[in-house]
């Protein structure tokens, strides 16, 4: 069982380019996150998609896009990146009735 | 704004010793759980509580969740460096998202 598949694992980007994350899950899970990571802050919620078709913005959404483009695969996108994007990012699901959070292994993400 | 906050930030022991680790919110969860983090890796679920007062017991982890399920805390016996790693809680609200709290580094040193 490969779980949740993020991808890339690293990333580097100059200031003003775009990006892509991409992210996958084998459960049949109906709601997909995507989280940043910063030191000392914990997991913040940027968008999350409770079924396929709708997203919700979570407490960080600026800067970011999201399209779950179907129930397995759920991407985040920087149009424009910026140095405060430097973080790591991680995909997690959940199914309906669970209340446990899959992960992914997280994406290592520098703008320079 | 629901908030969960984790006590202490960071804690370094030698190995064997006994720890506490406190998970800390004015607001009620319908449950709570405790997740390890690996450098590299995902958050991990050790655990849920869902009844207030509720004790789950994983080898030498124990976690209690408080009576009136604002809090928890978890407890390791005689720590050990595979202990070592990030701890974090996440309470469930009402809506059914997960709060986080920012997690306890801990270390354990041979």
């Amino acid at each position: 069982n490969a779980g949740v598949t993020q991808t890339p694992k690293f990333q580097v980007l100059k200031t003003g380019q775009s990006m892509t994350l991409q992210c996958a899950q084998d459960m049949n899970h109906n709601s997909m996150y995507w989280y940043r990571q910063d030191p000392g802050m914990g997991l913040r919620l940027i968008y999350y998609s409770a079924s396929e078709g709708t997203t919700d913005k979570g407490e960080v959404p600026n800067g970011y896009n999201v399209s779950r483009l179907n129930k397995r695969e759920f991407s985040l996108r920087l149009e424009s990146a910026a140095p405060s994007q430097t973080s790591v990012y991680f995909c997690a699901s959940r199914g309906a009735s669970g209340t446990e959070a899959f992960f992914g292994q997280g994406t290592r993400l520098t703008v320079v | 704004t629901q908030l969960l906050e984790q006590s202490p930030q960071f804690l370094s022991i030698q190995e064997g010793e006994n720890l506490t680790v406190y998970c800390n919110s004015s607001s009620v969860f319908s449950s709570l759980q405790w997740y390890r983090q690996e450098p590299g890796e995902g958050p991990v679920l050790l655990v849920t509580v869902v009844t207030g007062g509720e004790v789950k017991k994983l080898k030498r982890l124990t976690f209690q969740f408080g009576d009136a399920r604002k809090d928890s805390s978890l407890h390791i016996t005689a720590a050990q460096p595979g202990d070592t790693g990030l701890y974090l809680c996440a309470g469930r609200d009402s809506n059914y998202q997960l709060i986080w709290g920012a997690g306890t580094k801990l270390i354990i040193k041979p």
